[in-house]
């Protein structure tokens, strides 16, 4: 039973430009998360998916968006890179059970 | 004050030990308390989690719940250098889709 899968594993970007991520929950789940995780921090929540809607936001700006598809894999997309948004991102399925998020190995952006 | 607080160590101790992990919270809404254990560069792993109050076992882990002090811990018995990794507290309130909040992490170090 294949995991939580996500890619690239590593991406270098340039301020300004523009990036999106991609992540295909474990199998038979529908929500998927995406968290934002900074050095030497915890992650961050982003956003959350379900049904192909964005269910709840967390403090992110505009800047943030993302996409889920039917198959239930989803995207983030960052625009404007800033220096700041270098950081671990993470995706997490789970079947709408709060407590049992599964996470991925994470994408890795490094803004320069 | 941030919701989610933990000591990010490091924490270091010889093979064979007990280790406890704790984090603290201030928002009385949070029900479901977990543990994920993140190894360097990877995507975090659950550990166990708890509703409401109380104690779970798992192996060497024991988790603990006190939601009168706002306090939660970890237990590891037996500890194994496999277990050096960093250790993140996460919660969340009693509704599906609801984010979690983590810790900062506290990094562990077991030497053998």
């Amino acid at each position: 039973d294949a995991g939580v899968t996500q890619s690239p594993t590593h991406l270098i970007k340039t301020r300004g430009q523009q990036v999106t991520l991609r992540c295909s929950p474990k199998s038979g789940h529908d929500t998927v998360s995406w968290y934002q995780q900074a050095l030497g921090q915890g992650p961050q929540f982003i956003f959350q998916y379900y049904e192909e809607e964005e269910r709840q936001r967390g403090n992110f700006p505009d800047r943030f968006s993302g996409h889920q598809f039917p198959n239930y894999s989803s995207e983030l997309n960052v625009n404007a890179l800033l220096l700041g948004d270098s950081a671990l991102y993470l995706c997490a399925s789970s079947l709408a059970r709060p407590y049992e998020q599964y996470f991925g190995p994470g994408t890795r952006l490094t803004v320069t | 004050q941030k919701e989610v607080e933990q000591d990010p160590g490091p924490l270091s101790v010889p093979e064979g030990a007990i280790v406890s992990l704790n984090c603290t919270y201030s928002n009385s809404a949070f029900q479901y308390f977990m543990w994920y254990r993140q190894y360097s560069r990877k995507g975090p792993e659950l550990l166990m989690y708890t509703y409401s109050s109380g104690n779970k076992e798992d192996g060497r882990f024991t988790a603990q719940v006190d939601k009168s002090s706002k306090y939660i811990s970890l237990f590891i018995r037996d500890s194994q250098p496999s277990d050096s990794a960093t250790y993140l507290c996460a919660m969340s309130a009693n509704q599906a889709g609801t984010a979690l909040i983590f810790g900062k992490g506290t990094t562990l170090s077991v030497s053998s």
